[in-house]
């Protein structure tokens, strides 16, 4: 079965600063990965997905993540964070093999940004 | 209206109330989705419905009874709730068989409290 960790349940960075947040995952095959974002009280926004290809993924509002297959990782960056990145954001792994989308999710980062 | 709409946002109920959660998407998905989002928990997949018909069961309570009675609409019936039913649900969609990738769009969420 499919799998998410992400080992930080939070983060605290200063505005300006660069971001990394961590997430690997379990999958047998080639997955589908998913980065999203929650602000509090709203739903989920995607900010970028890796089917294949380049490694190297851009998202919205800046945000990039590179797949590494020899780390079963796809952690998420930021150059510079503004303090309207402040947020919880989860990485997904997508299960393709079936006739319509199948995530699991990964428990979270709460990222807090101090001005 | 666009994306996918959920109402009500908030419900407070007590255990032997009966209500509904309802959720409307103007995509042209196929696939319709009920997730559970609680404190300290990875999102948990509820149902998947896909072109109406209910493919996923992740084993829920019978206190929960999905409704897909189209692609673009999606209910969940709630009734004898347990305060540990007290979450944020979320509803998603996502493309059809033909053009699957995972990729899920959520509303915002039902913000559900059983007193």
């Amino acid at each position: 079965a499919q799998s998410v960790t992400q080992p930080d349940i939070h983060i605290t960075v200063s505005e300006g600063a660069s971001l990394e947040l961590r997430c690997n995952y379990s999958y047998g095959a080639t997955p589908y990965l998913f980065w999203y974002v929650q602000s509090p009280g709203q739903g989920l926004q995607l900010l970028l997905k890796y089917f294949s290809g380049d490694t190297l993924v851009q998202g919205i509002k800046g945000f990039e993540a590179e797949f590494k297959r020899s780390q079963s990782s796809f952690n998420l960056r930021k150059p510079s964070v503004h303090w309207s990145d402040a947020a919880e954001y989860f990485c997904a792994v997508g299960d393709g093999g079936t006739s319509y989308g199948k995530l699991t999710f990964g428990q979270g980062t709460i990222l807090t940004v101090h001005p | 209206e666009t994306g996918v709409t959920q109402t009500p946002r908030h419900l407070v109920m007590g255990m032997t109330n009966k209500k509904s959660l309802k959720c409307e998407q103007h995509l042209g998905h196929n696939a319709m989705y009920w997730y559970k989002q609680s404190a300290k928990k990875p999102l948990e997949l509820m149902f998947v419905y896909n072109f109406k018909e209910q493919t996923e069961n992740n084993s829920v309570p019978s206190r929960f009874s999905p409704e897909c009675p189209n692609s673009s609409h999606l209910f969940l019936h709630l009734h004898t709730l347990q305060p540990e039913d007290s979450a944020l649900y979320l509803c998603a969609s996502s493309q059809d068989s033909s053009g699957n990738t995972g990729e899920l769009f959520f509303g915002e969420g039902s913000r559900l409290t059983v007193l």
